[in-house]
């Protein structure tokens, strides 16, 4: 599996977009790009995924670049209930493990 | 929705005591996974299981066993606890891989050992 490369912290002012970026420049073609995120020690929350193309759903929008080596997570309008640990996984298509990072505290700011 | 669930939530042992983790799953999936997390470190795989009868080793598997009998259920063993297996377990159950399918995790089951 592809290791994955977060920034540990970054702060985000409330209302505003939160971008959190994620480098995998050894991801390979049929490896897929997950995010999930963890608020007080929770279990993961599945946010979204993605293979190639950029992806979108109620959360949250997938930006993969078109040499799929980095990504980006954009939460649209930033809550304080968003702040956690994200966490950007790597994980071959037909295979079961996820190999999770230290992922990147986000703490949204009133 | 019941999703992923894991009994008990909280137990503390003392050193040498065995106990059963469990965790059920209502979404019919194929694979489950045990993972335990540390503080200040993500998750790390303990054993996971492809389909009813099946098991397998993950990063960190010495001190513990699984057991899957019933595709809904997927236990996790600890025969002996040791003061290093004080921590957060968490269980998972997907579809099967090929589709991309994510895992879906449950909330946890904080174990201290003394």
């Amino acid at each position: 599996d592809a290791k994955t490369t977060q920034p540990p912290s970054m702060d985000c002012a409330e209302g505003r977009a939160a971008n959190l970026p994620c480098n995998h420049s050894t991801i390979s073609g049929n490896e897929y790009v997950y995010w999930y995120r963890q608020i007080h020690s929770q279990g993961p929350q599945y946010i979204i995924h993605g293979l190639k193309n950029n992806e979108t759903n109620e959360m949250a929008s997938l930006i993969i670049t078109e040499d799929r080596k980095s990504s980006t997570l954009i939460l649209p309008h930033a809550t304080l209930r968003d702040t956690a640990v994200y966490y950007c996984i790597v994980r071959t298509s037909g295979t079961y493990k996820y190999i999770f990072g230290t992922g990147t505290r986000l703490k949204v700011l009133a | 929705n019941a999703g992923v669930t894991q009994t008990p939530k909280f137990r503390v042992l003392k050193t040498g005591q065995s106990m059963t983790l469990l965790c059920a799953q209502d979404m019919n999936h194929e694979y489950m996974y045990w993972y335990r997390q540390d503080p200040g470190m993500g998750l790390r795989l303990i054993h996971y299981s492809v389909g009813e009868g099946t098991t397998a080793k993950g990063e960190v598997p010495d001190g513990y066993n699984v057991s899957r009998l019933k595709k809904q259920n997927f236990l996790l063993g600890l025969e002996s606890a040791a003061p290093s297996q004080t921590s957060v377990y968490f269980c998972a159950s997907s579809y099967r891989a090929p589709s991309g399918q994510p895992q879906h995790f449950g909330d946890g089951t904080r174990l201290s050992i003394l």
